[in-house]
């Protein structure tokens, strides 16, 4: 049961242009999500969150947008750079019973990023 | 360094034999979480820690896995009688407090069962 999907494995764009990456998920409980960036042989390094209660954040190049209605979160990189060729991460989470579990991340497989100079 | 670190960075080990991965936080940190990635696929949850205490163990696979973060720093995931399935790539993050956002994950300890 796959929470949170990332349907394209993979994007190449040209550098100066605009990334999309986009995530799905189906559990209506999620109420806070987050993009994370991977290089080979690191660990995710945390990009940008947005709340539930928000449809879109802005950080420089990096804005994530939301839809809670069609359960749909989107990243958009303007403009790219060869630097942010990596894997990106979708993640979402949920208050658990009690309002813990905020630290429990699902997590999308992932969708590699290719900027080409 | 000032981030997580996983010790070892690769583990190659035998069907059946025990492993004990263990993780480093930043320190300062009382929040410390444990994630499994397999090929191809993004990080899953495995069990959080918040302090000494285990919050939330609900994504251990099974009774073979179990882990301890008995001082509330440095934590080590253990696995009893390992399968070819639990070949994957497991990452530690930890955090100031509980927080889904501020997570910073280490370099991942690559544990490979022959």
């Amino acid at each position: 049961d796959q929470q949170v999907k990332q349907n394209s494995p993979s994007l190449s764009v040209q550098e100066g242009r605009i990334s999309i990456l986009n995530c799905d998920y189906t559990n209506s409980m999620f109420d806070y999500f987050l993009w994370y960036k991977k290089y080979p042989a690191e660990g995710p390094t945390f990009l940008i969150s947005i709340s539930s209660i928000k449809d879109k954040n802005e950080d420089g190049r990096f804005t994530v947008f939301l839809n809670k209605s069609a359960k749909h979160l989107s990243l958009h990189i303007v403009p790219s750079q060869p630097g942010d060729s990596a894997v990106y991460f979708c993640a979402a989470s949920s208050p658990g019973t009690g309002g813990t579990s905020y630290g429990k991340l699902t997590f999308g497989q992932g969708t590699i990023l290719t900027v080409h100079p | 360094g000032a981030g997580v670190s996983q010790t070892p960075s690769n583990k190659v080990t035998e069907k059946g034999k025990y492993v004990e991965l263990r993780c480093d936080p930043i320190s300062g940190h009382t929040a410390l979480y444990w994630y499994r990635q397999s090929l191809g696929q993004g990080p899953e949850f495995l069990i959080y820690f918040q302090g000494t205490g285990a919050a939330d163990d609900s994504g251990l696979p099974n009774d073979r896995f179990f882990a301890v973060r008995p001082e509330g720093s440095v934590s080590t995931l253990k696995i009893q009688r390992t399968e070819r399935g639990d070949s994957a790539v497991y990452l530690c993050a930890s955090s100031l407090t509980l927080s889904a956002g501020k997570q910073f994950f280490g370099p991942g300890t690559r544990l490979t069962v022959l």
